[in-house]
């Protein structure tokens, strides 16, 4: 089955904190591809990250930071001294090499109080 | 840089009314595909296309219709839209091959009461 797990539906946490939000995989699939979604009150999707099943080096960029394990199907995402303005739904989501849909999870809406 | 522009971006339906969602792209991408998302689901594929006269079905297809007859189009037609069609619909389009982003339009706001 080719499914995405976002287990943590709501987070809350105080500006400054670190958060990661969690993302688990299930593809029987060699190659595939994850990505991460942004989606502000606005409503928009909003690309941050695509990530390649044959590359597991982590990426960082500014307050963002993604953990690829492909040996626990996980691809996590982390914010640095987080601000208000990331209060957002984040996705995450596969996809296959072959055709163009995307599996996405459930989504974890995250709260950041000033 | 247009991206991805879907219309109209609120609409009110009664039911039994029929509509379409227009969806336009002006970046050549071959793929293009139409999800709605529900509190709770997540987003789910509706029907996609892989290029101008090719459709295939999604993950839930059933009260959609679509056509591809050019590339930069992909329209999503509600025949006889039912209140459990009342949701938040985003287009989203990609270059062929494997692995390119997928971009996603604006969102549509579409309510059958």
């Amino acid at each position: 089955a080719q499914k995405v797990t976002q287990a943590q539906t709501e987070i809350s946490v105080v500006e400054k904190e670190d958060v990661t939000l969690d993302c688990v995989y299930e593809t029987r699939d060699t190659t595939y591809y994850l990505f991460w979604y942004k989606q502000p009150p606005s409503g928009e999707l909003v690309f941050l990250i695509r990530r390649n099943s044959f590359d597991e080096q982590n990426e960082i960029s500014g307050r963002y930071s993604w953990n690829f394990q492909k040996s626990t199907s996980s691809f996590n995402f982390t914010i640095t001294a987080s601000q208000v303005v990331d209060s957002a739904v984040y996705f995450c989501a596969l996809r296959f090499r072959q055709g163009g849909k995307l599996i996405f999870g459930q989504g974890t809406e995250l709260s950041v109080k000033p | 840089n247009a991206g991805v522009t879907q219309t109209p971006k609120f609409q009110v339906l009664k039911t039994g009314q029929s509509m379409t969602l227009q969806c336009a792209q002006d970046m050549n991408h071959e793929y293009m595909s139409w999800y709605r998302q529900d509190p709770g689901m997540g987003l789910r594929l509706i029907h996609y296309s892989v290029g101008a006269g090719i459709t295939d079905q999604g993950e839930v297809p059933n009260g959609y219709n679509v056509s591809r007859s050019t590339t930069e189009d992909f329209p999503l037609r509600l025949l006889s839209a039912a209140p459990s069609q009342t949701s938040v619909y985003f287009c989203a389009s990609r270059e062929g091959g494997s692995g390119n982003t997928i971009y996603f339009g604006e969102g549509s706001w579409l309510t059958v009461v």
